[in-house]
């Protein structure tokens, strides 16, 4: 079985500042992860995803996100937010293997507002 | 654009009614598959496919039926709609069979949006 938690249903950051969105994940088997964010009324865009390579992804709109085994965590992090970024960001993982192989599984989602 | 295309994008209908949610893709992606998105329990996997005749269940399946009939398009059909069906629904598609180990990206569609009287 795997599940994702995203730890914060919303974010409030004021421009220009750092923007941390915290992943928590649970896999029998080595895991991919993966972001996405949601713009109002829109589809969902990859932002980034790790699949066993580097540790640290760097995504698109200065996005990056480590990957850490021991804490079983996957944060989403950027150096300063633009009003741009104000969206609603999907956690996923997927296994790779057991009964879940293949199956995407999503966080509840966070929603980031940012501040002028 | 290439991409995937969903209609409608916004739809009511009232308890029992019938209507189906189009897909359309044209990447010559072999898998699709069809979410639900309810505020605070993100999406939600209903059916997919790997291929062109091959269907299977996702995690929240009832009251859904799906076919796959061409690579390009992969329809949500709802026989008998409830209130609870009220959500938001998105069509991804995935490059080839190795979407199904989640290890490729989903492109996902622009989202139809369902409410049920």
């Amino acid at each position: 079985a795997q599940s994702v938690t995203q730890l914060d249903s919303h974010v409030s950051v004021s421009e220009g500042t750092p923007v941390l969105l915290r992943c928590n994940y649970s896999s029998s088997y080595s895991p991919s992860l993966f972001w996405y964010v949601q713009h109002p009324n829109k589809g969902l865009q990859l932002l980034l995803k790790y699949t066993s390579a580097a540790t640290l992804v760097k995504g698109i709109n200065g996005f990056e996100a480590e990957f850490k085994k021991s804490e079983t965590s996957f944060h989403l992090t950027k150096p300063s937010a633009h009003m741009s970024d104000a969206a609603e960001y999907f956690c996923v993982v997927s296994a790779a293997g057991g009964t879940s192989y293949g199956k995407l599984t999503f966080g509840q989602g966070t929603i980031l507002t940012v501040h002028p | 654009n290439a991409g995937v295309t969903q209609t409608p994008k916004f739809q009511v209908l009232k308890t029992g009614q019938s209507m189906t949610l189009q897909c359309a893709q044209d990447m010559n992606h072999e898998y699709m598959s069809w979410y639900r998105q309810d505020p605070g329990m993100g999406l939600r996997l209903i059916h997919y496919s790997v291929g062109a005749g091959i269907t299977d269940q996702g995690e929240v399946p009832n009251g859904y039926n799906v076919s796959r009939s061409t690579t390009e398009d992969f329809p949500l059909r709802l026989l008998s709609a409830a209130p609870s069906q009220t959500s938001v629904y998105f069509c991804a598609s995935s490059p080839d069979r190795n979407g199904f180990s989640g290890a490729n990206v989903l492109t996902f569609g622009a989202g139809s949006r369902l409410t049920v009287l």
